[in-house]
């Protein structure tokens, strides 16, 4: 069965370094999403890709965050300083298209900032 | 603006119980999606449904059953005859058509059933 791939599964970095994770969607689903998932909470969504354009990127805190999804297939989300309150889960999922089909989420990266 | 209440953060039953997740949603849009998903301990979201807003019909597949009330905003979760596999945090979500897919998540329920 097709799955989401993520890497890597857990990261561990001082404060004010760099940070990126990685994605790689189901084959053939058009649209990818980033979610963060802070410990006790729902995912909160961070940016939305369809192909290689940023659908929406509102949530996305743009002074550190930035994402990536050059040819329309994986996905790079990076943090550029990390800061304590980024210590969360980051979670990336596809989609077939845009128009609410069901996502499918991938293993997600816990993160923790020390 | 879209929002997901999941009133019970935790739950706790004895394995074979029925168990209902409660689930309330706030859009203004008439089309919407609504969907349920696991959270097992090892941190995947599986996906359980979704339901468009213009089925209102009661779904069951295996011991999962869904009950999808317009009138009062609901979308409520039921496992019959719960086992310890079952064991996971269950999120419900809204995606409105004029939101573009974005998925809102409730705060989730954390069910526990012991044996």
């Amino acid at each position: 069965e097709a799955e989401v791939a993520q890497s890597p599964r857990y990261k561990i970095t001082e404060k004010s370094q760099a940070v990126a994770f990685w994605c790689d969607p189901i084959s053939g689903h058009a649209t990818l999403y980033w979610y963060r998932q802070i410990l006790g909470q729902g995912p909160e969504l961070l940016v939305q890709f369809q192909d290689e354009s940023v659908v929406d990127d509102s949530q996305l805190p743009k002074d550190r965050f930035s994402a990536e999804r050059l040819k329309g297939v994986d996905s790079t989300l990076k943090i550029q300083p990390a800061e304590l309150g980024d210590s969360a889960m980051y979670l990336c999922a596809s989609s077939l298209t845009g128009d609410s089909y069901e996502q499918y989420f991938g293993p997600g990266t816990r993160l923790t900032v020390t | 603006a879209q929002k997901v209440t999941q009133a019970q953060t935790e739950i706790s039953v004895v394995e074979k119980e029925d168990v209902t997740l409660d689930c309330v949603y706030e859009t203004r849009d008439t089309t919407y999606y609504l969907f349920w998903y696991k959270q097992p301990p090892s941190g995947e979201l599986v996906f359980l449904i979704r339901r468009n807003s213009f089925d209102e019909q009661n779904e069951i597949s295996g011991r999962y059953s869904w009950n999808f009330q317009k009138s009062t905003s609901s979308f409520n979760f039921t496992i019959t005859a719960s086992q310890v596999v079952d064991s996971a945090v269950y999120f419900c979500a809204l995606s409105d058509y004029n939101a573009g897919n974005m998925l809102t998540f409730g705060g989730g329920t954390r069910l526990m059933v012991k044996p």
